[in-house]
């Protein structure tokens, strides 16, 4: 059965620090690995990955894939508190449907 | 552009009832797919629907069903509720033109359903 597993499930930092989430999977036919903000309801799209080794950037968010080791990392740069979130990671295949892990829960403390 | 428009944002049901959920996607988005969130379980897939056709449907019982209209606009059901079916249920469109999901999806605010 296809899955996605996020770690860690929470994470508490201060303002500043570097944080590095990590999303493993396990899909049949895999497409592309998504990742997505959660402040309140609403999932908000931040990136979308499909090639192995191309790091992707918004800010102080950057985003990598590695498809030998089916895995990717989120990882955010001099932390806000406006980033305290659920970040979660999804991956699609070819079975219309975008497969999501529980997510990570980080809070940055100020 | 509006955004995925959910509704009703909040709805409260007693055991045995059923309910209805709408859900209307941005202007052009013909992939409309559900999913319910409960604390610790993250998203869990309900089903897909693209051009008024269920075209995949999660592990989920028979109470739960949905449909898409010509207008792409979907609907979800869940009779006979259960007190476990307390959650927020989202719904997310994508710009798919028919293939494998390869876009990301939006999605709406969600509808927080409790069951008393």
């Amino acid at each position: 059965e296809d899955k996605v597993v996020q770690s860690p499930l929470s994470l508490v930092v201060h303002e500043g620090d570097t944080v590095t989430l990590n999303c493993s999977y396990e899909v049949t036919n895999f497409r592309s690995l998504l990742w997505y903000k959660q402040e309140k309801k609403a999932p908000t799209f931040l990136f979308m990955l499909t090639s192995s080794g191309i790091e992707k950037k918004s800010g102080r968010l950057s985003s990598i894939l590695d498809k030998k080791e089916l895995f990717s990392i989120l990882n955010i740069t001099a932390t806000q508190t406006g980033d305290s979130a659920i970040y979660l990671c999804a991956a699609t295949s070819g079975t219309y449907k975008y497969i999501f892990g529980t997510g990570t829960r980080l809070k940055v403390l100020a | 552009k509006a955004g995925v428009t959910q509704t009703p944002r909040y709805l409260i049901k007693t055991r045995g009832q059923q309910v209805t959920l709408s859900c209307s996607p941005i202007s052009g988005h013909r992939s409309v797919s559900w999913y319910q969130q409960t604390p610790g379980q993250g998203l869990q897939f309900l089903f897909e629907y693209f051009s008024e056709t269920q075209r995949n449907k999660g592990n989920f019982p028979g109470r739960f069903s949905g449909r898409q209209f010509s207008n792409s606009r979907s609907e979800m059901n869940v009779s006979t509720l259960e007190l476990g079916d307390s959650a927020l249920y989202l719904c997310a469109s994508s710009p798919q033109t028919g293939g494998v999901m390869n876009t990301e999806a939006f999605f709406g605010q969600g509808t927080r359903l409790t069951v008393v």
